[in-house]
């Protein structure tokens, strides 16, 4: 089975700290993405990445940053949270066809 | 711009009755597409999936059908459960690409 962990499944943090939201994954896939979800606007792309150090942009990465030194390792950073950055944040990570889900974390920035 | 709807938020039926889902879609270069289940708090779980070489794919009560022509795909859930409610997202993709394009989702409710 494809395990997806994220670090946190609930965080509240203040506006204006740096928060960084981790995500590994143990099937050696390629691709890593980071998403968030809202009501009414589904999934949204921040970031992915399809290799280790590589990284695109998504649809809405103002405000975030991603890093990825290892393969099975992709990071999530808010520069400097603000309270519209309160959200679900979920990880992914697919070889190919198939994307696999980690529990999500629930940021609220207040 | 929003390459995969979902135009229906939210969908109630019976218990034992069929639930059906839709889906479009507007680019063509897209060739595989899938379902996923999400539970409140919970990440998105795998469903079911198609290729765009088929138009019919089934697994137990789910069976996601694919009309290519119209760019259509939906999702048919028989007989409907209780735990099935949840929100239903349709996602595609394109074998020379990494991403994964999701529509905004269905909140599917069964009613007991």
């Amino acid at each position: 089975d494809v395990k997806v962990t994220q670090s946190s499944r609930y965080l509240v943090k203040r506006t204006g700290e740096k928060v960084f939201l981790e995500c590994v994954q143990d099937m050696d896939h390629e691709n890593m993405f980071w998403y968030r979800q809202d009501p009414g606007l589904g999934l949204r792309l921040i970031y992915f990445s399809y290799d280790v150090k590589m990284k695109e942009k998504g649809d809405i990465p103002e405000g975030y940053s991603v890093s990825r030194e290892k393969k099975e390792r992709f990071s999530l950073i808010l520069e400097s949270a603000s309270t519209n950055q309160t959200s679900m944040y979920l990880c992914a990570s697919s070889l190919v066809r198939e994307a696999f889900f980690g529990q999500g974390t629930r940021l609220t920035v207040v | 711009d929003q390459q995969v709807k979902q135009n229906s938020p939210s969908l109630s039926v019976q218990e034992g009755r069929i639930s059906i889902l839709n889906c479009d879609y507007t680019n063509s270069m897209f060739d595989y597409f899938l379902w996923y289940k999400k539970y409140p708090a919970e990440g998105p779980t795998f469903l079911i999936s198609i290729s765009s070489i088929k138009d019919k794919n089934e697994d137990g009560r789910f069976t996601v059908f694919l009309n290519k022509s119209a760019k259509h795909l939906s999702l048919h859930i028989v007989p409907s459960q209780p735990g099935d409610s949840a929100v239903y997202f349709c996602a595609a993709n394109y074998f020379t690409g990494n991403q994964f394009y999701f529509g905004t989702g269905t909140s599917l409710t069964v009613i007991p």
